[in-house]
């Protein structure tokens, strides 16, 4: 079965420093994969996404992921980042061939420090 | 372009009561999932909507959940009689049917609207 890891449940990093979240799937073929960001009081906002092609995709917001097949990782990143990027970052893929439905990580809460 | 609405935005019951949840999901998007996350958890996919009809209904806990989609616009998830366990954020979502050559990746991009938090106490 489908499913997606985030083995970080909290990451704390300082205004301005770089930032990777993990990502690992369990796949039986290339996957769809998507970042979701869930700010304080706000719903689930897709950051990026890969269906194949390049594996560095870029989203919005500054954050870009690298998928990495023998890995099985779809690690999210960030160069600089912003108070405003404290949230709750979700991983996800369709839950199989043909399905919508998304299975999704446990989540990382990001917490900023000025 | 209005995104997903939900509503209420929170919400407090008894156990044993009832609640209704109500998601207008984007004009235009015919698909329409439910999906839900306990505290501490994961969130979890409950159905899947293709216009008025259950494509996918999985998820779905128990017989407490209903959900309906009456005339392919809006959705309503209902539970009754409402559990403790019952409690957490549900969201819904939509996306587009699959329509020209980009339309089958474009159904796989979810927008979320911004939940209902659910309490039963």
């Amino acid at each position: 079965a489908q499913s997606v890891t985030q083995p970080d449940i909290h990451i704390t990093v300082s205004e301005g420093a770089s930032l990777e979240l993990r990502c690992n799937y369990s796949y039986g073929a290339t996957p769809y994969l998507f970042w979701y960001v869930q700010s304080p009081g706000q719903g689930l906002q897709l950051l990026l996404k890969y269906f194949s092609g390049d594996t560095l995709v870029q989203g919005i917001k500054g954050f870009e992921a690298e998928f990495k097949r023998s890995q099985s990782s779809f690690n999210l990143r960030k160069p600089s980042v912003h108070w405003s990027d404290a949230a709750e970052y979700f991983c996800a893929l369709p839950s199989g061939a043909g399905s919508y439905q998304l299975t999704f990580g446990k989540g990382t809460k990001l917490s900023v420090i000025p | 372009e209005a995104g997903v609405t939900q509503f209420p935005s929170h919400s407090v019951i008894e156990k044993g009561q009832t609640v209704t949840l109500r998601c207008d999901p984007i004009s235009g998007h015919d698909n329409l999932y439910w999906y839900r996350r306990v505290m501490g958890k994961e969130i979890k996919f409950l159905l899947h909507f293709v216009k008025e009809s259950k494509q996918d209904e999985s998820g779905m806990p128990n017989n407490r959940f209903l959900a309906e989609r009456t005339g392919g616009t809006y959705s309503t998830l209902k539970v009754q009689p409402a559990e403790l366990e019952d409690s957490g954020v549900y969201f819904c979502a939509s996306s587009p049917l699959p329509s020209g050559l980009a339309g089958v990746l474009s159904s796989y991009e979810q927008y979320f609207g911004p939940g209902t938090r659910l309490t039963v106490t």
